[in-house]
C-alpha cells in the first residue's frame, strides 16, 4: 500500500509568491516523522524540514513551513516568497518509529518563473 | 567537514556485468542507507546498516544485489549480472544513528548514475 502520496506532479509559481505542495500519508503507527527534501537538477537530496507526529506546533524553517493536519494525515509544505532557486523536485517522506528507512512519495516538480 | 561521497558518479556497463558502487558516509555517522531512484520516480529503500551489520535488507530487489560495510564506515553496493532494469541513480545516505531516533536527518550523497546497456 502506498504510504506517501504526492498528487501534484508539477507546480508553477511566480517569483515572490507562496506555494503549497501537497503530501498525504498513511500509517497505523502513532509515532512517526515526516520529512521534506528538495532535489535540484544536480541530483543531491537536500533536507528542508521535519515534523514529528507528537509535535504540537507546525514546523517552520526560514521560508519553509509545514502545514500538519494529523487527523487528515496531511503534511503540506508551504514555501513563502518563492525564489528562482526554489525550482526543483520536492519529495515528502515518512519514517515510522522503530524502522530505519524513509518512505518517499513520487515527488512534485516546482518551477518558479520571474 | 566533508559530506557523504559516492563513487563513481557515473557508471555505464553492459548487461550481465557486475558493478560495485561505493559510499563514504559522514565521519561518525553510524547509520548508512542505500536508496535507488529510477527515472522520474521517488526514492526506493534498498538496505540499512547500523555499524557493520544490516538489520534491514528488505528493499533489495533480488539476490543479485548485495551490500557490505566495513569498519563502520565505507559501504559497497554490488549488483551482479546487471540487467537493463537496474539502470537508476543509486543514492547513499548516512545519519548519526538509526532506529529509535525519528528525527535523525539523513544526509544524502550525490548518487551514482548507473546505465546498463
Amino acid at each position: 500500500a502506498q504510504k506517501i502520496t504526492q498528487t501534484q506532479p508539477g507546480m508553477f509559481v511566480q517569483e515572490k509568491e507562496a506555494v503549497t505542495l501537497d503530501c498525504t500519508y498513511d500509517t497505523s503507527d502513532p509515532s512517526y516523522g515526516l520529512f521534506w527534501y528538495k532535489q535540484p537538477s544536480s541530483g543531491e537530496m537536500i533536507f528542508l524540514i521535519y515534523q514529528g507526529s507528537y509535535d504540537q506546533q507546525n514546523a517552520t524553517e526560514g521560508r519553509y513551513s509545514l502545514n500538519f493536519q494529523k487527523a487528515r494525515k496531511s503534511a503540506n509544505l508551504v514555501i513563502s516568497a518563492s525564489q528562482l532557486g526554489d525550482s526543483a523536485m520536492y519529495f515528502c517522506a515518512m519514517r515510522e518509529v522503530n524502522t530505519d528507512k524513509l518512505i518517499f512519495g513520487t515527488g512534485t516538480r516546482l518551477q518558479v518563473f520571474p | 567537514g566533508a559530506g557523504v561521497s559516492q563513487s563513481p558518479s557515473n557508471k555505464v556497463t553492459e548487461k550481465g556485468k557486475d558493478v560495485e558502487l561505493r559510499c563514504d558516509p559522514i565521519s561518525g555517522h553510524t547509520a548508512l542507507y542505500w536508496y535507488r531512484q529510477s527515472l522520474g520516480q521517488g526514492l526506493e529503500f534498498l538496505i540499512y546498516f547500523q555499524g557493520n551489520s544490516a538489520p534491514d535488507k528488505s528493499g533489495l530487489p533480488s539476490d543479485r544485489f548485495s551490500a557490505e560495510r566495513t569498519g563502520g564506515s565505507v559501504s559497497t553496493l554490488t549488483i551482479q549480472r546487471t540487467q537493463q532494469e537496474d539502470s537508476a541513480v543509486y543514492l547513499c545516505a548516512s545519519s548519526l544513528e538509526g532506529a529509535g531516533g525519528l528525527h535523525n536527518e539523513q544526509f544524502f550523497g550525490p548518487g551514482t548514475r548507473l546505465t546498463v546497456l
